[in-house]
């Protein structure tokens, strides 16, 4: 199986731009999770889709937003961009559904993101 | 919520010596307690879990130890090798509806000294 995409690779925007990224899950995933990496702040978790629904959200303000479409790719939206915006952005696709408690997270390489 | 602090943050070892990294965590409902090993410039990557049911796992080199009642978990890491340097991340996932949740350390900063 094809692993997770994401596109783009890098990015680079100034202030007050908006940024679209995208992920391309496992095939047969349901779920995409999107995280933001920044260094010593590990991984923080944004937000979570299955079926084309936001089924968990992270702490971020509302200019994270996101969105899955029915083949089950997600999109990441970041508007009024900040310099604090720079970071590293990861999704994670899993099988996500059903009863299973244990769904193992598959991530994509990352969409650096550079705000100036 | 759930809130996952991880120790230490950066660690040095030599070659052949264990490394150990510890994570806490604060909410019972978490369940599954996957680690993750990054390479410079790379993904995150699975190398061990552990659930809730269990209190230790092997992997060859790997293991990993769940403490329920103090809320802890555990990597260990026996006759490091070079290849071993990374940065590793523990997570505690919580059921939510009809999925996980997954809550990340801060990671740790292993370097295997040759």
């Amino acid at each position: 199986k094809a692993g997770v995409t994401q596109t783009p690779r890098y990015l680079i925007k100034t202030r007050g731009q908006q940024v679209t990224l995208s992920c391309s899950p496992i095939s047969g995933h349901r779920s995409v999770s999107w995280y933001q990496q920044t260094p010593g702040q590990g991984l923080q978790f944004l937000f979570e889709y299955f079926s084309e629904t936001q089924r968990n959200k992270g702490n971020f303000p509302g200019r994270f937003s996101g969105r899955q479409f029915s083949n089950s790719r997600s999109e990441m939206n970041v508007s009024t961009l900040e310099l604090g915006d720079s970071a590293l952005y990861l999704c994670a696709s899993s099988s996500g559904g059903g009863t299973a408690s244990y769904n193992e997270q598959f991530f994509g390489p990352g969409t650096r993101l550079t705000v100036l | 919520g759930e809130n996952v602090e991880q120790h230490p943050s950066t660690l040095s070892v030599q070659e052949g010596d264990s490394a150990v990294i510890k994570c806490t965590y604060s909410d019972s409902a978490s369940n599954y307690f996957p680690w993750y090993k990054q390479e410079l410039g790379k993904r995150p990557q699975l190398i061990i879990d552990i659930r809730s049911n269990v209190g230790e796992k092997k992997d060859q080199r790997i293991a990993v130890t769940l403490n329920k009642t103090a809320k802890h978990f555990s990597l260990h890491i026996t006759e490091t090798q070079p290849e071993d340097s990374a940065v590793y991340f523990c997570a505690a996932s919580i059921r939510r509806d009809l999925g996980n949740q997954f809550y990340f350390g801060t990671g740790t900063s292993l370097t295997v000294i040759p």
